[in-house]
């Protein structure tokens, strides 16, 4: 069964940092597509970055230079490295996978949740 | 990046047809067959349910169909059921490699 955990979220002042794990079960990370996207607090989805299975990442104009994708294939894990946080970067933060290029996520995990405020 | 609009609400009662829009431009939606639609229960992760435009995932129920004209891409839901009330958000893939989507819709089961 494919499954989808994150991890991590939490308070967090604004200027500081966070890293948000996604372990994933019932396939390998390195093999498919795996993007984070958002919801801020009554709003809708934006969607943050994607690692491809080749390796290359791309990101949403808000968090570029701010936000790193990374994975580690043996933990088969997935990462969001968060620097700088703003209060605008609070927001249930999913981790999503699809085995296909260009295709949309269609396994998601629960959420975490991140707080960026004083 | 491109933005998707999407009526903020809809409504219909049980056994009614229900069709929710998507409107882009003739350089995204109008161009490529990457529209996919997902549901959102309140509290609860998103789940696809068409992608490319009119397919279904396995799964989810054939009174959910997609379609496309033009610049505009729409969810039909029939034979609406209570537990169909919830968010609906279109989304593209862009030729830049980002995934965009749209503000989302609320459905309601009067």
């Amino acid at each position: 069964e494919v499954q989808l955990v994150e991890s991590g979220g939490g308070l967090v002042q604004p200027g500081g940092s966070l890293r948000l794990s996604c372990a994933a079960s019932g396939f390998t990370v390195s093999s498919n597509y795996m993007s984070w996207v958002r919801q801020a607090p009554g709003k809708g989805l934006e969607w943050v970055s994607v690692i491809y299975s080749g390796g290359s990442t791309y990101y949403a104009d808000s968090v570029k230079g701010r936000f790193t994708i990374s994975r580690h294939n043996s933990k088969n894990t997935l990462y969001l490295q968060m620097n700088s946080l703003r209060a605008e970067d609070t927001a249930v933060y999913y981790c999503a996978s699809t085995p296909n290029k260009a295709a949309p996520p269609d396994y998601w995990g629960q959420g975490t949740l991140v707080t960026v405020s004083s | 990046q491109s933005a998707l609009t999407q009526p903020p609400s809809v409504s219909g009662s049980p056994g009614q047809s229900v069709t929710i829009s998507c409107t882009g431009t003739s350089s995204d939606v109008g161009s490529y067959n990457r529209v996919s639609w997902y549901q959102q229960p309140p509290g609860t992760a998103p789940k696809l349910m068409i992608y490319e435009v009119s397919n279904r995932p396995s799964g989810v129920p054939d009174r959910f169909s997609g379609s496309k004209s033009g610049n505009t891409a729409s969810l039909t839901i029939s034979g609406l059921q209570a537990e169909d009330e919830a968010d609906y958000y279109c989304s593209l893939y862009t030729s830049s490699s980002t995934l965009v989507f749209g503000g989302g819709t609320k459905l309601t089961v009067l």
